[in-house]
């Protein structure tokens, strides 16, 4: 059983370009939420995704956006690009959508870095 | 508002000495709890949580937390702390009703002096 993976590991970017982040959760998840982790900070949600819809957003903006495939893989994808933006962004999967206590399973993120 | 405060950002223990992570959470109705630990570009690993029932909970690495509700608290203990137990502790909550996300408190750096 593999378990949450991401890509790139490492990645820079230049203000007011686009990016798109990946995330194969793990076998059997059917949810995945995405995190940004900021320097010296704790992590905050940003969306999760069930069954391929969006199923809860945190104060980011629309420029912020997301899918889930089929197979329940993720994107992220960020516009515009601001320097605010750098940051460790965390993909964490589980089971079940809003009901129950499953537990969220981190992958080991993307640093992404915007100049 | 609902939040989670983690006091102090940095602990300091000596090897072989207790370890205490305190945790608050302010929200009228309790919240599901959890300890996670992150060690150097690395995510998150999930040590302990607390649902429902007995309020002391006990998780991997000889780690243990007690939820309080009088105090709304949900510190992190263990006994002796080992070198291997340096990394950044975050207390998380979930909400009862809403998305099944976490809201993290801001991390507790522990460093293990030999």
């Amino acid at each position: 059983e593999t378990g949450v993976t991401q890509s790139p590991t490492h990645l820079i970017k230049t203000r007011g370009q686009q990016v798109t982040l990946r995330c194969s959760s793990q076998s059997g998840h059917n949810t995945v939420s995405w995190y940004q982790q900021a320097l010296g900070q704790g992590p905050q949600f940003i969306f999760q995704y069930y069954r391929e819809e969006e199923n809860g957003r945190g104060n980011f903006p629309p420029r912020f956006s997301g899918l889930q495939f089929p197979n329940y893989s993720s994107e992220l994808n960020v516009n515009a690009l601001e320097l605010d933006d750098s940051a460790l962004y965390l993909c964490a999967s589980s089971l079940g959508g809003t009901s129950g206590v499953y537990e969220q399973y981190f992958g080991p993120g993307t640093r992404l870095t915007v100049t | 508002a609902q939040s989670v405060t983690q006091l102090g950002s940095h602990v300091s223990v000596s090897e072989g000495a207790l370890v205490l992570l305190r945790c608050n959470y302010s929200s009228s109705v309790p919240p599901y709890l959890f300890w996670y630990v992150q060690y150097p570009n690395q995510g998150l690993q999930l040590l302990l949580k607390y649902t429902t029932g007995a309020t002391l909970v006990k998780g991997i690495n000889g780690f243990e937390a007690e939820f309080k509700k009088s105090e709304t608290s949900f510190h992190l203990t263990k006994p002796s702390a080992h070198m291997s137990d340096a990394a950044e502790y975050f207390c998380a909550v979930r909400y009862q009703t809403g998305a099944n996300n976490l809201f993290f408190g801001t991390g507790t750096r522990l460093t293990v002096i030999p």
